[in-house]
């Protein structure tokens, strides 16, 4: 069965790097069609879409965010890797992956639990 | 335009119909998917592709879509729809947009 899970530091401080990790399960990241993106929330506040890594290593990120962000991808690991550079307080929030099949739903159609981050000195 | 807009809020009484829309410049060119989030949980697909149902979610939910309005529409509202609902737009160049999110409450 499909399943997603992210897991990372659950405290930053302000100007380090996070670097949070989704290891999938039940299906292939290297399979035609299959993307992972990474949203987060803000507690209280809408959900917000960070980034996105297809099959054949394309990535697309967050316009306003390009500048800290990357997303990379080990399919042998079936793990999916965000970092988010020179971090601040609005970076606190919970971050979640999902699986995208663009080949089939065209959405997030398998989601992690979360994984909740607090930017604090 | 990249923006999605959504109402706050909806309110409705057990057993109603609840309509949450979404409204946005680049939807008549897009797919919108819709998500219900329950406080504490991960976001659940209910709707993709406008409006075909993933299996699993109940038939009371359905989405339609015209012109730049999206629509979700849960038919006979029940007690555990109460959640926050996201519709979700993807454009040309792959990015990815939810709305600010509508709070459904079954009065």
């Amino acid at each position: 069965q499909v399943a997603l899970r992210e897991s990372g530091p659950a405290l930053v401080r302000p100007t380090e790097t996070l670097t949070l990790t989704c290891t999938v399960s039940g299906f292939s990241l290297s399979a035609t069609g299959m993307c992972v993106i990474w949203v987060r929330q803000a507690p209280g506040k809408a959900l917000e879409w960070l980034a996105r890594i297809d099959w054949d290593d394309v990535k697309i990120l967050k316009t306003s965010l390009r500048s800290r962000l990357t997303v990379s991808k080990d399919d042998s690991k079936n793990q999916v890797v965000l970092t988010l550079a020179t971090v601040g307080p609005v970076d606190s929030g919970t971050y979640y992956c999902a699986r995208m099949p663009v080949t089939d739903s065209y959405a997030f159609d398998f989601w992690g639990q979360g994984v909740q981050v607090t930017v604090s000195s | 335009s990249d923006e999605v807009t959504q109402p706050p809020s909806v309110s409705v009484s057990p057993g109603q119909m609840a309509r949450i829309t979404c409204s946005g410049d680049g939807l008549p060119q897009q797919y919108t998917s819709w998500y219900q989030q329950h406080p504490g949980q991960a976001p659940l697909l209910v709707i993709f592709k406008n409006n075909e149902r993933p299996s699993g979610i109940p038939a009371r939910f359905s989405g339609s879509s015209s012109g730049t309005t999206a629509t979700l529409t849960i038919t006979g509202v029940q007690a555990e729809d109460e959640a926050d609902y996201f519709c979700l737009t993807t454009d040309s160049s792959a990015t990815s947009f939810f709305g600010g999110g509508t709070k459904l409450s079954v009065l």
